[in-house]
C-alpha cells in the first residue's frame, strides 16, 4: 500500500518570498505523484503531476516540484508567492500499474501575508 | 466545459437521520469517485465507479453508506443513519479514464455535512 506524509500542517510566509512544501511518500512499487490545491469552499484542483521522465515538474501558477526517488520525496516549490496562493495543498500518490487509487496526505495550509 | 456539479453544498442533520448527496460528473467521464474529507485530513476514497459498475468500495462503511450510479452518469451517495463522526466534506470527482496518462481527477466543490 502507498502512504503520504506532509509533516508541515501550516506554513506561514510573506508575499514575494519563496516557499517549499514538503511531501514524502512510502511505496513498495513505482508510483505516480500529484500535488492538488484547495481554495476555501472549493474542490481540489490539480497543480502538477509526475508520471515519468524529467524529475523536475512544472505546474500551473508558477509552482514546480522535484521527484527524488532515493529520498522518496516530492517537494513543491514556488520562487515568489502571492496573497492569492493562500490555500490548502495536498500531496497524493498512486501506484503506476494495476488498480490505481489516489492516497492523499493530510495537507499543508499555506498562509501568505503582506 | 462544465465542471463536476454537486448538491446540496451544505447540509445539517441530526444523528440517526438520513441524508443524500448528488453528483453530476463532467460529460463523457467514465469514472466517478466519492471521497470523504474530515476536517484536518486529506480526502479518503469511499467508492469508485467505472460507468455504472463499482470498481472499489473497500473503505465504504456499508452498514450505513450506500451509493449508486444509474445509467453510468450521475450518482447519489446516501448515509442512513448518520453518526456524529460522519461530519465531513463529501467530494465527488470524475475522470476520463481510471488509469494511465489520462489519470486526472476533476473535483466538484463538495457537500459539507454537519451531524449534530
Amino acid at each position: 500500500a502507498q502512504s503520504v506524509t506532509q509533516l508541515d500542517s501550516q506554513v506561514p510566509v510573506f508575499e514575494e518570498a519563496p516557499v517549499e512544501l514538503r511531501c514524502n511518500y512510502s511505496s513498495s512499487v513505482s508510483v505516480y505523484l500529484f500535488w492538488y490545491v484547495q481554495y476555501p469552499n472549493q474542490g481540489l484542483q490539480l497543480l502538477l503531476k509526475y508520471l515519468s521522465g524529467s524529475t523536475l515538474v512544472k505546474g500551473i501558477n508558477g509552482f514546480e516540484a522535484e521527484f527524488n526517488k532515493s529520498q522518496t520525496s516530492f517537494h513543491l516549490r514556488k520562487p515568489s508567492v502571492h496573497i492569492s496562493d493562500t490555500a490548502e495543498y495536498f500531496c497524493a500518490v498512486c501506484r503506476d500499474t494495476g488498480f490505481q487509487k489516489l492516497v492523499f496526505g493530510t495537507g499543508t495550509r499555506l498562509l501568505v501575508s503582506p | 466545459e462544465a465542471g463536476v456539479a454537486q448538491s446540496p453544498r451544505y447540509k445539517i442533520i441530526e444523528k440517526r437521520q438520513s441524508v443524500a448527496f448528488w453528483c453530476n460528473p463532467i460529460s463523457g467521464h467514465a469514472t466517478l469517485y466519492w471521497y470523504q474529507q474530515i476536517l484536518g485530513q486529506g480526502p479518503k476514497l469511499l467508492i469508485q465507479f467505472q460507468n455504472n459498475g463499482v470498481v472499489d468500495d473497500s473503505q465504504l462503511p456499508k452498514d450505513r453508506f450506500s451509493a449508486e450510479r444509474l445509467k453510468g452518469v450521475d450518482s447519489t451517495l446516501k448515509i442512513q443513519p448518520a453518526k456524529l463522526e460522519d461530519s465531513a466534506v463529501y467530494l465527488c470527482a470524475s475522470s476520463l479514464l481510471p488509469s494511465g496518462l489520462l489519470y486526472e481527477q476533476y473535483f466538484g466543490p463538495g457537500t459539507r455535512l454537519t451531524v449534530t
